[in-house]
């Protein structure tokens, strides 16, 4: 069964300075989805960013960037310039391609990021 | 553009009642999911739904039921409140197992259980 791990429960960054989250995740398959899912005090589940396993580049919105490192089984996510709208709890997430997937999200435990003025 | 809405967003019950948690969704999405989230856990699947009438065991069914008999309907019933199943309840739903189209959630529902 795949599985995933956020290592760090808790992180705290300055505003303005740069902050990068780790997960590593452990699958046999070969073809998956990788997802950062974003939770701010309102509960609601944000999608961050999202990698496709078969892309050797790393995906980048805006101010956020992955770090997909496949033989490793890792994706780290790197915050630039944080801001105080950045707290939240972080999530990073699984899912096997469709071919043996019913598109269901394996979930980390989560990274408390706090962002200090 | 209201997404996934879930009904209520917080509801106290007693042990041994009973309740249905309810998830709408306005996209035409195929697959829909419920979660529960738990302090240091994470989201983990209850139950899911590939299509209208259809539904699936996740990885913690225990003491939960589901229903999808509308397309944009998926409804989770918990038939006896334990203390247990307080939690954060999250529905989600996905157009299409290809490509990397994510889930799309609704607020969640906080359940607590006396």
């Amino acid at each position: 069964a795949q599985t995933v791990t956020q290592s760090q429960p808790e992180m705290s960054v300055q505003e303005a300075e740069t902050v990068t989250l780790s997960c590593t995740y452990d699958t046999s398959e070969s073809d998956y989805y990788l997802f950062w899912y974003k939770q701010p005090p309102s509960r609601q589940m944000i999608l961050v960013i999202r990698q496709e396993a078969y892309k050797q580049q790393n995906a980048t919105e805006n101010r956020f960037s992955v770090n997909f490192q496949k033989a490793a089984k890792s994706f780290s996510l790197k915050i630039s310039d944080s801001q105080l709208g950045d707290a939240a709890m972080y999530f990073c997430a699984y899912r096997r391609n469709y071919g043996g997937s019913q598109g269901n999200l394996i979930f980390g435990k989560g990274t408390k990021l706090s962002v200090k003025p | 553009n209201a997404g996934v809405t879930q009904t209520p967003k917080f509801r106290v019950l007693k042990t041994g009642q009973s309740m249905t948690l309810l998830c709408a969704q306005d996209m035409n999405h195929e697959y829909m999911y419920w979660y529960r989230q738990d302090p240091g856990m994470g989201l983990r699947l209850i139950h899911y739904s590939v299509g209208e009438g259809t539904t699936a065991k996740g990885e913690v069914p225990d003491g939960y039921n589901v229903s999808r008999l509308k397309k944009q309907n998926f409804l989770l019933g918990l038939e006896s409140a334990a203390p247990s199943q307080t939690s954060v309840y999250f529905c989600a739903s996905l157009r299409a197992l290809e490509g990397n189209q994510p889930q799309h959630f609704g607020d969640g529902t906080r359940l607590s259980i006396l």
